[in-house]
């Protein structure tokens, strides 16, 4: 099965802070994605990944940034905290081969920022 | 650009009832859908997608979707729901934006299952 992992379920972080969160996953997947999920706004994409060093802006990048290193872990980074970062965010990866794949979740990170 | 909606925030259904979950969709070219439920304080897991083929999906716990061209929809159905299947589900559809898929989810609708 593969496996998504994030680094912390639950984070309180205050503003102006500079926030990790890092994601982990053990299929040898080539893509992986950072969303965050408020309710009634679904999913929005902030940042993904194709292959390692490479990263593209999603539909809301304003405020964070991405790093990713090694093929199995991607990190998002908050510069400085604000209030309105405060969320649940979704780690995902997929292969990239030809066929239409599926997502696979992590279990999320709650970040509350005070 | 594409789009999917979930007209219904909370759908409720007695158990043992069927249940039917609706999204519709817009994109420029074929679409590829997926339908993903996520538990209370889990990540999202994948139920079920359409790619080409037979318009009726099965997927895992017993749901599956119907894919239909003219309506734009792809909703989910179950013939008979359990409360474990309570949960909030999220409708996504993406279509290939050169190398990638990029992906958009639906605001998510809340399924309760009454016992």
């Amino acid at each position: 099965d593969v496996k998504v992992t994030q680094s912390s379920r639950y984070l309180v972080k205050r503003t102006g802070e500079k926030v990790f969160l890092e994601c982990v996953q053990d299929m040898d997947h080539e893509n992986m994605f950072w969303y965050r999920q408020d309710p009634g706004l679904g999913l929005r994409l902030i940042y993904f990944s194709y292959d390692v060093k490479m990263k593209e802006k999603g539909d809301i990048p304003e405020g964070y940034s991405v790093s990713r290193e090694k093929k199995e872990r991607f990190s998002l980074i908050l510069e400085s905290a604000s209030t309105n970062q405060t969320s649940m965010y979704l780690c995902a990866s997929n292969p990239s081969s030809g066929r239409v794949n599926e997502q696979f979740f992590g279990p999320g990170t709650r970040l509350t920022v005070l | 650009a594409q789009s999917v909606a979930q007209p219904e925030d909370q759908v409720n259904v007695a158990e043992g009832n069927p249940l039917t979950v609706k999204c519709t969709y817009s994109v420029s070219g074929n679409p590829y859908l997926f339908w993903y439920v996520q538990y209370p304080n889990r990540g999202l897991q994948f139920l079920l997608k359409y790619i080409t083929g037979d318009n009726l999906v099965k997927g895992s716990y017993g749901f599956e979707a119907e894919f239909n061209k003219s309506q734009t929809s792809f909703h989910l159905k179950k013939p008979s729901a359990l409360v474990s299947d309570s949960a909030l589900y999220f409708c996504a559809v993406s279509q290939n934006s050169g190398g990638y898929q990029k992906v958009t989810f639906g605001t998510g609708t809340k399924l309760q299952v009454i016992p």
